[in-house]
């Protein structure tokens, strides 16, 4: 159980693109889902919180109109990545926290790793 | 801010040895502490958790426990095999404005055990 997917789980693109990852919980609902981004040999860093029906709530530093947040569904959390560059190159996980728990744990995807040419 | 302190790997070990991996927080309130767990290729699993001062979280023969005086949650385990191998992260969870939690996680040590 708990289980959340994350597709692709790698991209490569061309700079100016944009590229979207989802990430979805298999087998629970989770009203609400984080996205971080993990660089080489560092931690992961929380990006955004994102909440299904509203609007994200973006950490200090993440450029809201550069990485959009879509939460249309209790299961579906996707992340776009608009007009992509080099610097943006990095490995973006996902995680979701079950809404039927009273509970802070999170369950994490396996990560999606975005590489910008 | 809120923060988490790691001790950098990697950690290079042999079966059936003890394992320490050393973690410290900075936290305005009383945080949750976590070990998660990240085998190659997949997802970060909850290893195990702890909500209060004194608390132990245990898992697969792994412990923390949590020490308010040192501010410290040290990951322990007695006999570690060559499936132990992995990265681990220690993190904290805080609440924030807006009454949700979020995790602040330390940079990660990879363990690597040899048969």
């Amino acid at each position: 159980g708990a289980v959340v997917s994350q597709h692709p789980s790698w991209v490569i693109c061309k700079s100016g693109t944009s590229v979207k990852i989802e990430c979805r919980s298999l087998d629970f609902q989770a009203t609400t889902m984080f996205w971080y981004r993990q660089f080489p040999k560092q931690s992961l860093m929380l990006m955004a919180t994102s909440n299904e029906g509203s609007k994200a709530t973006y950490e200090q530093g993440v450029e809201k109109d550069k990485f959009l947040i879509n939460h249309a569904s209790l299961t579906l959390s996707t992340l776009t990545v608009t007009s992509a560059h080099p610097e943006d190159s990095s490995f973006y996980i996902c995680s979701a926290r079950d809404s039927g728990l009273s509970t802070d744990t999170q369950y994490f995807g396996p990560g999606t790793r975005l590489t910008v040419l | 801010g809120d923060s988490v302190t790691q001790m950098e790997g990697p950690v290079t070990l042999s079966e059936e040895a003890f394992l320490t991996i050393n973690c410290t927080y900075t936290a305005t309130g009383y945080p949750s502490l976590f070990w998660y767990v990240q085998y190659p290729g997949e997802g970060l699993q909850l290893l195990l958790k702890a909500t209060k001062a004194d608390d132990k979280g245990s898992n697969k023969g792994f412990e923390a426990t949590y020490r308010k005086e040192t501010t410290s949650f040290h990951l322990e385990k007695g006999s570690v095999q060559v499936s132990d191998s992995a990265v681990y992260f220690c993190a904290l969870s805080s609440m924030f404005s807006g009454g949700y939690n979020k995790l602040i996680f330390g940079a990660g040590t990879r363990l690597a055990v040899h048969p």
